[in-house]
């Protein structure tokens, strides 16, 4: 099942160096979010894009940034990255992002992304 | 504030047996409580969910419960299977910022 495919699967990053993580949507959805996961934490939230305008920025630092060319593609640039930001970065995306009409997040399976 | 309580962290039973997650939610105005699996080094995939204008939901060997008086709803597995061995996350609609929040997840072991 290849619904949303993020790549790289496994990065390992110095902290001057500038990589990308990128998701496709093959659902014909229109929202898209990144989510950082980080053992013992919840899911913590940082970007979302709804028919590829951001609509939220959850107080994420500068160093990261979110690019969404169309509805079907999300990038999430890195650079000058902190040991602290390893985690598992998920990609999901959902029918649409209606005011309260919360609908299923389909989910990728994750870059793992190590910082040095 | 935004805050989904999960419990417990970890839970391990034998198969066949039934298991209880449970979470608290804070925003009294959440309308929608979904509940994931994330098998590991696989991604997390939605096996129920459940809107604040029903009290039980059930689906084949899950079920969840919501009790919005108290803030808190709870997933039951019933003749648990070493398949269900898993991180399971709760959520909730946090509708005054239009956020989902998850809960901290269980890692639930089924031994055979």
């Amino acid at each position: 099942e290849t619904g949303v495919t993020q790549t790289p699967r496994h990065l390992v990053m110095g902290m001057t160096n500038k990589k990308s993580l990128k998701c496709e949507q093959h659902l014909g959805h229109n929202a898209m979010y990144w989510y950082k996961q980080s053992a013992k934490k919840p899911l913590e939230l940082m970007f979302v894009y709804n028919f590829k305008e951001q609509t939220e920025n959850n107080s994420v630092p500068s160093r990261f940034s979110p690019e969404c060319p169309n509805s079907s593609h999300l990038f999430l640039h890195l650079h000058t990255l902190q040991p602290e930001d390893s985690a598992l970065y998920l990609c999901a995306s959902s029918q649409d992002r209606d005011r309260g009409n919360t609908g299923e997040l389909f989910f990728g399976e994750g870059s793992r992304l190590t910082v040095l | 504030g935004e805050n989904v309580e999960q419990h417990p962290s970890t839970l391990s039973v034998q198969e066949g047996d039934s298991a209880v997650i449970k979470c608290t939610y804070s925003d009294s105005a959440s309308n929608y409580f979904p509940w994931y699996k994330q098998e590991l080094g696989k991604r997390p995939q939605l096996i129920i969910d459940i809107r604040s204008n029903v009290g039980e939901k059930k689906d084949q060997r899950i079920a969840v419960t919501l009790n919005k008086t108290a803030k808190h709803f709870s997933l039951h597995i019933t003749e648990t299977q070493p398949e269900d061995s898993a991180v399971y996350f709760c959520a909730a609609h946090h509708r005054s910022t239009d956020k989902l929040i998850f809960g901290t997840g269980t890692r639930l072991q089924v031994f055979p």
